[in-house]
C-alpha cells in the first residue's frame, strides 16, 4: 500500500523556519516525482513545489520562491521542505503528494499524506 | 499564471440527482486537467485526470469532459458520500493551479 506521512509541522514565529518531512512507502520513491500543496485554514489548494525523482529538477510558486527549498532523500524514501522567512500568510495544511506517473513529471498528483499543519504566529 | 475559476460556489443536490460542476481556465490547458474531491479533515483525492480518465478505484458515475477552457465534472446520480468539495487544476504550465472549489451539499 502507497503511504505518505508528514511530520514536522508546528507553531513558529514569523521570520522563523520550518523543516517539514513526508515518508514514503509502498512504491520505488526515486521513481516518481514530488510535489507539496498547502491549504490555508478554510481556504483552497495551493500547490508550493515539486522536485523530479532524481531531484535534479525543482520548481516553487513564486510566493515561496528564494525562501522554500524542497529536497529528497532517496535512500530514506524521504521528502523534505525547509521553509524559512515565515509569514503569516504561510500558515496552512501542508501535504506531499506523489505525481501520478513515474519517469517523469507528470504534475497530477496521487496519493496525497494527511498533512501536517504549519502556524506562523507570534 | 492561470487562473482557474469554478462555478458555482456551492452546489445544493438531493441524493441521486445529477451534479454538474464546470471549471473554466483564463487561457488554454489543452486536455491537462485533474479533478479532486476533498471530505472534511481529508486529504484530497484524485478523481479525474486528462480532463475525462477516471483516476483507479473512482465510480463509473464520475466522468469529466471538455478541453481548452471549459471543464466539467458530472456526477450522475449522487450518493451520499459523494458529499464533498471538488476542486480542478491544470498542469498545462507553471506554476500549477487550483480552482477555488465547488462544495456539492445536501439539498
Amino acid at each position: 500500500e502507497v503511504q505518505l506521512v508528514e511530520s514536522g509541522g508546528g507553531l513558529v514565529q514569523p521570520g522563523g523556519s520550518l523543516r517539514l518531512s513526508c515518508a514514503a512507502s509502498g512504491f520505488t520513491f526515486s521513481h516518481y516525482a514530488m510535489n507539496w500543496v498547502r491549504q490555508a485554514p478554510g481556504k483552497g489548494l495551493e500547490w508550493v513545489s515539486v522536485i523530479s525523482g532524481s531531484g535534479a529538477i525543482t520548481y516553487y510558486t513564486d510566493s515561496v520562491k528564494g525562501r522554500f527549498t524542497i529536497s529528497r532523500d532517496n535512500s530514506r524514501n524521504t521528502l523534505y521542505l525547509q521553509m524559512n522567512s515565515l509569514r503569516a500568510e504561510d500558515t496552512a495544511v501542508y501535504y506531499c503528494a506523489r505525481d501520478h506517473n513515474s519517469g517523469y513529471l507528470s504534475n497530477w498528483f496521487d496519493p496525497w499524506g494527511q498533512g501536517t499543519l504549519v502556524t506562523v504566529s507570534s | 499564471e492561470i487562473v482557474m475559476t469554478q462555478s458555482p460556489a456551492t452546489l445544493s443536490v438531493s441524493p441521486g440527482e445529477r451534479a454538474t460542476l464546470s471549471c473554466r481556465a483564463s487561457q488554454s490547458v489543452s486536455s491537462n486537467l485533474a479533478w479532486y474531491q476533498q471530505k472534511p479533515g481529508q486529504a484530497p483525492r484524485l478523481l479525474i485526470y486528462g480532463a475525462s480518465t477516471r483516476a483507479t478505484g473512482i465510480p463509473a458515475r464520475f466522468s469529466g469532459s471538455g478541453s481548452g477552457t471549459e471543464f466539467t465534472l458530472t456526477i450522475s446520480s449522487l450518493q451520499s458520500e459523494d458529499f464533498a468539495v471538488y476542486y480542478c487544476q491544470q498542469y498545462n504550465n507553471w506554476p500549477l493551479t487550483f480552482g477555488q472549489g465547488t462544495k456539492v451539499e445536501i439539498k
